[in-house]
């Protein structure tokens, strides 16, 4: 269907490895993308975003890779840290839909251990 | 204040009571939206305002629900008849000025409880 989904619901990792979250989309027409941290009784939050005319964008630790010929959004996460524990989502805005409707899938729960 | 601000944070109440949820978005943005968030699942869009007008009103479930911006500015999301389908977090969101290739910024949503 024409949704945003994520491949796996929950992710464990160590603290200091690395992480990927990985998201799946289906519609070619996907315009721009942003991954969303969400903390436990928080609201999203803003990690990073890009544009259908980029594969690929770095911020501050982490790192969003868009490969448009299999719908496929990934998000790395360097020396992941405890706080880095959180729900995280992707969500699209579509090419000449509503700009206010922010499509997103279910979630990556990422878990930490110390 | 610096983010979007969202009150109450907590509301529970009977089923058929009517409720309001407010959103204060960062201060200068002049596009602001709603979503519903259930428990388990990613936020679901209700209506976006642009200014004082709704751009797009398509996810309100039903006309229970209705959502209004008279200054363009503060938002009320009003919900009558409450079911106890309606619980979940309600969201809002704020961006500067609605163009697609600018990130929303959320608030920490309003937990609604209906009995």
């Amino acid at each position: 269907g024409e949704s945003v989904g994520l491949h796996l619901p929950t992710l464990s990792v160590q603290e200091g490895d690395n992480s990927i979250i990985n998201c799946a989309y289906s519609n070619s027409a996907s315009d721009y993308f942003i991954w969303y941290k969400q903390e436990s009784g928080k609201g999203p939050q803003f990690i990073i975003d890009i544009r259908s005319n980029m594969d690929k964008r770095q911020g501050q630790r982490v790192t969003v890779l868009l490969n448009k010929t299999v719908k496929h959004l990934s998000l790395q996460i360097a020396a992941t840290q405890p706080g880095d524990s959180a729900v995280y989502f992707c969500a699209e805005i579509r090419y000449g839909g509503s700009q206010g409707n922010l499509i997103f899938g279910k979630g990556t729960k990422l878990s930490v251990k110390p | 204040g610096a983010g979007v601000s969202q009150t109450p944070s907590n509301k529970v109440t009977e089923k058929g009571k009517y409720v309001e949820l407010r959103c204060d978005p960062i201060s200068g943005h002049t596009a602001l939206y709603w979503y519903r968030q259930s428990l388990g699942q990613g936020p679901e869009f209700l209506i976006y305002f642009q200014g004082t007008g709704a751009a797009d009103d398509s996810g309100l479930p039903n006309d229970r629900f209705f959502a209004v911006r008279p200054e363009g500015s503060v938002s009320t999301l009003k919900i009558q008849r409450t079911e106890r389908g309606d619980s979940a977090v309600y969201l809002c969101a704020s961006s500067p000025n609605g163009q697609s290739n600018q990130p929303q910024h959320f608030g920490d949503g309003t937990r609604l409880s209906i009995l």
